[in-house]
């Protein structure tokens, strides 16, 4: 089937340490990945999409990176602060407008 | 601004109940989408609006889930004779485009069936 896959595993990091986070797809190959946060209680909120064409792509303290040989995409969050800890979640895209979601990684930033 | 909001926040119903979960997107949005979630798991597709028109139900999980957008703006999840494993969080997204673009999430709806 055409999985998304996140590490299942929570992640915890130090504060003021970078943080990465893993997002490894199958068999189909995405035009374009999205990454989201989640909090407890509330609905995704979008963050940065990347497409297949791009290497690279920043938003102040964030950055993804999308390689389409290794079928994976990772997402870095630099001068991690413990306000970014949250579930952070990877999806792409399974038709004009159908997204297929990865189980999600839960970020803990330590103080 | 006024984001994606959906009523009820939480929906307790007994076993064979019918519910209705509502969502209001952003103005103005073209495209609207309806999620499950499970605890500890992604969303997963249910089905998709553009406008008025429902162009993809092919998540929904039983002809007992029934969703409209009749006028092309707020929209209903409707399901009949709730059975347990109903019970997860429904999410409603909305877009400005059609296509894939940035979703904007409402807070959900936590259904739980007894």
């Amino acid at each position: 089937s055409q999985k998304i896959e996140q590490n299942s595993e929570a992640l915890n990091i130090q504060e003021g340490k970078t943080a990465t986070l893993t997002c490894n797809y199958t068999n189909y190959s995405p035009a374009y990945l999205q990454w989201y946060r989640q909090d407890p209680g509330r609905g995704p909120v979008f963050l940065l999409l990347i497409r297949e064409n791009e290497k690279e792509k920043r938003k102040e303290r964030l950055k993804v990176t999308f390689d389409t040989t290794l079928k994976q995409s990772l997402f870095h969050i630099t001068a991690s602060q413990p306000a970014d800890s949250a579930t952070y979640l990877c999806a792409r895209e399974d038709s004009n407008y159908q997204l297929i979601w990865g189980a999600g990684t839960k970020l803990i930033i330590k103080p | 601004g006024a984001g994606v909001s959906q009523s009820p926040r939480y929906k307790v119903a007994k076993r064979g109940q019918d519910v209705a979960l509502r969502c209001d997107p952003i103005s103005g949005h073209v495209s609207l989408f309806w999620y499950q979630q499970a605890l500890g798991q992604g969303p997963e597709f249910l089905t998709y609006f553009q406008n008025e028109a429902q162009l993809d139900k092919s998540g929904l999980p039983s002809d007992r889930f029934f969703a409209e957008r009749p006028e092309g703006s707020v929209s209903t999840l409707k399901i009949q004779r709730t059975q347990q494993e109903d019970s997860a969080v429904y999410l409603c997204a909305s877009s400005l485009r059609s296509g894939i673009d940035e979703q904007y999430f409402g807070p959900g709806t936590r259904l739980t069936v007894t």
